[in-house]
């Protein structure tokens, strides 16, 4: 089956810092969205993004279907952007294959 | 409401227990999906409805686990017999399409949306 791979694992930042998110797929995939689990375990849309560049405020994401691989860039972090950071990826049968997550901590 | 609704919130069982765990989706939307989550992993795909009918099962983990739509919008998971690796959040997905028009490309915008997640104890 498909792989998904995200890297780093963990990420600490300091508070105002800019930072990148990859995703690695092993195979062409239909879709591929990014999601934030905050600490209160809730998974939340930040974009539904199979090609291309999107932008909405501080995060953008850009993914390169061609070349098997996504990145989700955090500008000016904030203490609210903590939480873990999932990648999934769509399968020919619509359900979602996720990555493992990094795991990100901002201090302030 | 305008999300997708899961309830409870938490749950805490007995081994060998009986739990049943409710997903209510976006009105409307057709595909619907359960996911596991163990602990500090990526949620992992257990079965799939397109409205009423469960159309790929293949990632629940056992024939004690079971889940129904039989109206094609609310879903039930249920867990028999309850061991203490089910422990895990539960967590339920709607999408308006179905897997055919996501491949056609019919309606281009087509992200699974999450519920809160059930979180299950099993002691």
């Amino acid at each position: 089956g498909i792989q998904v791979e995200q890297s780093p694992p963990d990420l600490i930042l300091q508070e105002g810092a800019n930072s990148t998110l990859r995703c690695n797929f092993s195979d062409s995939v239909n879709n591929l969205q990014w999601f934030h689990q905050n600490p209160w375990g809730q998974l939340i849309n930040l974009f539904y993004i199979p090609s291309g560049t999107k932008q909405n405020g501080r995060l953008s994401a850009t993914t390169v279907a061609t070349e098997r691989y996504s990145l989700l860039y955090i500008s000016s972090s904030q203490t609210t952007d903590s939480g873990v950071y999932f990648c999934a990826v769509t399968s020919n049968t619509g359900k979602l294959i996720f990555g493992q997550g990094t795991t990100l901590q901002v201090k302030p | 409401g305008a999300g997708v609704s899961q309830s409870p919130r938490y749950k805490v069982a007995k081994r060998g227990q009986d739990v049943a765990l409710r997903c209510d989706p976006i009105s409307g939307h057709v595909s619907l999906f359960w996911y596991q989550q163990a602990l500090g992993q990526g949620p992992e795909f257990l079965t799939y409805f397109q409205n009423e009918a469960q159309l790929d099962k293949s990632g629940l983990p056992s024939d004690r686990f079971f889940a129904e739509r039989p109206e094609g919008s609310v879903s039930t998971l249920k867990i028999q017999r309850t061991q203490q690796e089910d422990s895990a959040v539960y967590l339920c997905a709607s999408r308006e399409g179905s897997a055919l028009s996501v491949l056609r490309s019919r309606h281009f915008n087509q992200p699974q949306h999450f519920g809160d997640g059930t979180r299950l104890s099993i002691l």
